[in-house]
């Protein structure tokens, strides 16, 4: 069965430190995508990165990074210099290939302080 | 703004009742999602629809139901309205295979 674990509830930083966002994920698919969203407190979910399972490059935006390891089946997720804005809830999911369905992590709430 | 519409934005309802939630995909979008929100169950996927046909069942109720329109508009009807199915329900649509799927700002239901 396909699933997504995020084993971190909760992660406290003070701003401008670096955090890393664990996923890891189980598919018997050889052809799978792997995604992150950001639902900030206002609700609404926000996509941030899709990656292909045949593409293991790591990829970089502003802040953000994803590390992507199919030995390890882990698609983790860096934010540097952690800014207050940063503060949401971050999820991690796995799309199915019939449907594209979403399977989601149970996320991860991250608080950045001042 | 993800270009997918969803109304009511809350909707506060009674137990025994039913409610009918709409969504709006973006423009050329043939796939529509529906997920459900919940402090327990967090984030899962209830039903897919492509072009007016059902394509996906995940855990739904019989209790709830959804079509999806010839103008690609989509419901989710919920009858016998719990307690429990308090939750944010979000819709998602989905340009083509592989691609991200773009959520509405979803409906928080709130059942009394």
């Amino acid at each position: 069965a396909q699933k997504v674990t995020q084993a971190q509830t909760e992660i406290s930083v003070v701003e401008k430190e670096d955090v890393t966002l664990d996923c890891v994920y189980e598919t018997r698919d050889t052809t799978y995508y792997l995604f992150w969203y950001k639902q900030p407190p206002s609700g609404e979910l926000v996509f941030l990165i899709r990656r292909n399972s045949f593409d293991e490059q790591n990829e970089i935006s502003g802040r953000y990074s994803w590390n992507f390891q199919k030995s390890t089946s882990s698609f983790n997720f860096t934010i540097t210099a952690s800014q207050v804005v940063d503060s949401a809830v971050y999820f991690c999911a796995l799309s199915e290939v019939d449907t594209d369905k979403l399977i989601f992590g149970t996320g991860t709430r991250l608080q950045v302080f001042p | 703004d993800s270009g997918v519409t969803q109304t009511p934005k809350h909707l506060i309802t009674a137990t025994g009742q039913r409610v009918t939630l709409r969504c709006s995909p973006r423009s050329g979008d043939l796939s529509v999602y529906w997920y459900q929100q919940s402090l327990d169950q967090g984030l899962q996927f209830l039903i897919q629809y492509y072009n007016g046909e059902e394509r996906a069942k995940g855990n739904i109720l019989e209790r709830f139901s959804a079509q999806q329109f010839p103008d690609l508009h989509s419901e989710l009807n919920l009858s016998s309205l719990e307690l429990g199915d308090s939750a944010l329900y979000f819709c998602a649509s989905l340009a083509g295979e592989g691609d991200e799927q773009f959520f509405g700002p979803g409906t928080r239901l709130t059942v009394l």
